[in-house]
C-alpha cells in the first residue's frame, strides 16, 4: 500500500524552528517528486514547497522562500522540511504529496497524501 | 501566479440530487487541472486530473468538464458520504500550483 507518514508537528515560539519529516513506503521514493502543502486551521490548502526527485531541483512558494528549505534522503525514502524564522501564519496542518507521475515535474495532480502533521506557532 | 477562483463557496444540495462546482483560472491552464475532495480531520484525496479523468477507485458519479479557464466538477446523484469540501488545483504554470478557495458542499 502506497503511504505517506509526516511527524514532527508541534508547538514553537515565533522565531523558532522544526523539523518536519515524511515516511515513505509502498512505491518508488526516488522517482518521484515531492511536495509539501500546508492548511491553516479553518483554510484552504497552500503549496509550500517542492524538490525533484534526485533532490536536484528545489521551489518554494514566495511565503516561505529563505526560511524553509525542503530536503530527501532517497536511502531512507524520506522528506523533510525544515522551517526557522516561524510565524504565527505559519501555523497550520502540513501535508507531504506525491505526484500520479514517476518521474513527472511539476505539471502534475497530488495523487497521494499522507495524514498530515500540525505546527502550531504561538508564544 | 495563476488564480483559482471557486463558486460557490457553499452549496447546498440534498441527498440523491445534482451538486455542479465551479473553478475558473485568471488564465490559461490547458487540462492541467484536478478536483480533490476532503473531509473534516482528513487529507485531500485526488478525485480527477487532466480536467475530466477520474482517479483511480473513484465512482462514476463524480465528473469533471472544462479547458482553458472555465472548469466543472459534477456529482450526478449525491450520496451522504459526498458531504466535504471540494478544492480545484492548477498545475500548469508552476511554481507556485495554486489552489481555490474550495465550495463546501452541505446537506439542505
Amino acid at each position: 500500500e502506497v503511504q505517506l507518514l509526516e511527524s514532527g508537528g508541534g508547538l514553537v515560539q515565533p522565531g523558532g524552528s522544526l523539523r518536519l519529516s515524511c515516511a515513505a513506503s509502498g512505491f518508488d521514493f526516488s522517482g518521484y517528486a515531492m511536495n509539501w502543502v500546508r492548511q491553516a486551521p479553518g483554510k484552504g490548502l497552500e503549496w509550500v514547497s517542492a524538490i525533484s526527485s534526485a533532490a536536484g531541483s528545489t521551489y518554494y512558494a514566495d511565503s516561505v522562500k529563505g526560511r524553509f528549505t525542503i530536503s530527501r534522503d532517497n536511502s531512507k525514502n524520506t522528506l523533510f522540511l525544515q522551517m526557522h524564522s516561524l510565524r504565527a501564519d505559519d501555523t497550520a496542518v502540513y501535508y507531504c504529496a506525491k505526484p500520479r507521475i514517476w518521474g513527472s515535474w511539476g505539471s502534475d495532480a497530488f495523487a497521494i497524501w499522507g495524514q498530515g502533521t500540525m505546527v502550531t506557532v504561538s508564544s | 501566479e495563476i488564480v483559482m477562483t471557486q463558486s460557490p463557496a457553499t452549496l447546498s444540495v440534498s441527498p440523491g440530487e445534482r451538486a455542479t462546482l465551479s473553478c475558473r483560472a485568471s488564465q490559461s491552464v490547458g487540462s492541467n487541472l484536478a478536483w480533490y475532495q476532503q473531509k473534516p480531520g482528513q487529507a485531500p484525496r485526488l478525485l480527477i486530473y487532466g480536467a475530466s479523468t477520474r482517479a483511480t477507485g473513484i465512482p462514476a458519479r463524480f465528473s469533471g468538464s472544462g479547458s482553458g479557464t472555465e472548469f466543472t466538477l459534477t456529482i450526478s446523484s449525491l450520496q451522504s458520504e459526498d458531504f466535504a469540501v471540494y478544492y480545484c488545483q492548477q498545475y500548469n504554470n508552476w511554481p507556485p500550483v495554486t489552489f481555490g478557495g474550495g465550495t463546501k458542499v452541505e446537506i439542505k
